[in-house]
């Protein structure tokens, strides 16, 4: 299996409530980003969160990082319709002598109206 | 959008075809990356360069072949591809060549192989 996977793979709620979705990974890190794609777009990167790091926050966006468990939140607060999207973790990767990210599959959030 | 462009947006072509997909930014970034997205699979990625070098190439087939004329410029010329070629190729840059900072990524070319 993939180094992230995220949790669950599909997520439906009212505007309004929270959304919370994990990642989980199985190597030593020493970033872990999340990303949004909306339908058939490119990605857009939402937030950055290095391994010295437990919570980070931005706007209605809090991520959580437990190294000790390899795991990763993504909690959106008060949603939107406008945040219907797929979310995607990244975490770094040494190999062949370069980093690189390495992303899952994803989480597809439906926010209805 | 990101200051990350690529064209076209869709491509239909048949197994025979050569076609190529580019990319570009003008964000000053010192690195490029190819990436495959198929449908419910982990984003793939397929190539990255650094300072127009190519320095990963993901176990590609050689029916996929990119070139990086300069640092703002990223192209994959495809020939002979499969059906199972069918994907979304998203191309992304960052300012730090060892991929650990923040990609911006491009809106993808949807290339159906018929």
């Amino acid at each position: 299996s993939q180094q992230g996977e995220e949790d669950p793979q599909a997520l439906s709620i009212q505007e309004g409530e929270n959304a919370t979705m994990n990642c989980s990974y199985k190597t030593s890190i020493n970033n872990l980003q999340w990303y949004r794609q909306n339908s058939g777009r490119g990605l857009v990167h939402l937030i950055l969160i290095r391994s010295n790091e437990r919570e980070k926050h931005s706007g209605r966006l809090r991520v959580t990082l437990d190294t000790s468990k390899k795991s990763s939140s993504l909690l959106i607060t008060a949603s939107r319709a406008a945040d219907t999207a797929s979310y995607f973790c990244a975490t770094d990767v040494f190999t062949s002598g370069t980093y690189k990210y390495i992303f899952g599959t994803g989480t597809r959030l439906k926010v209805l109206a | 959008e990101t200051g990350v462009t690529q064209t076209p947006r869709h491509l239909v072509m048949g197994m025979t075809n050569k076609k190529s997909l580019k990319c570009e930014q003008h964000l000053g970034h010192n690195a490029m990356y190819w990436y495959k997205q198929s449908a419910k699979k982990p984003l793939e990625l397929m190539f990255v360069y650094n300072f127009k070098e190519q320095t990963e190439n993901n176990s590609v087939p050689s029916r996929f072949s990119p070139e990086c004329p300069n640092s703002s410029h990223l192209f994959l010329h495809l020939h002979t591809l499969q059906p199972e070629d069918s994907a979304l190729y998203l191309c992304a840059s960052s300012p730090l060549t060892s991929g650990r900072g923040e990609q911006f990524f491009g809106p993808g070319t949807r290339l159906t192989v018929l």
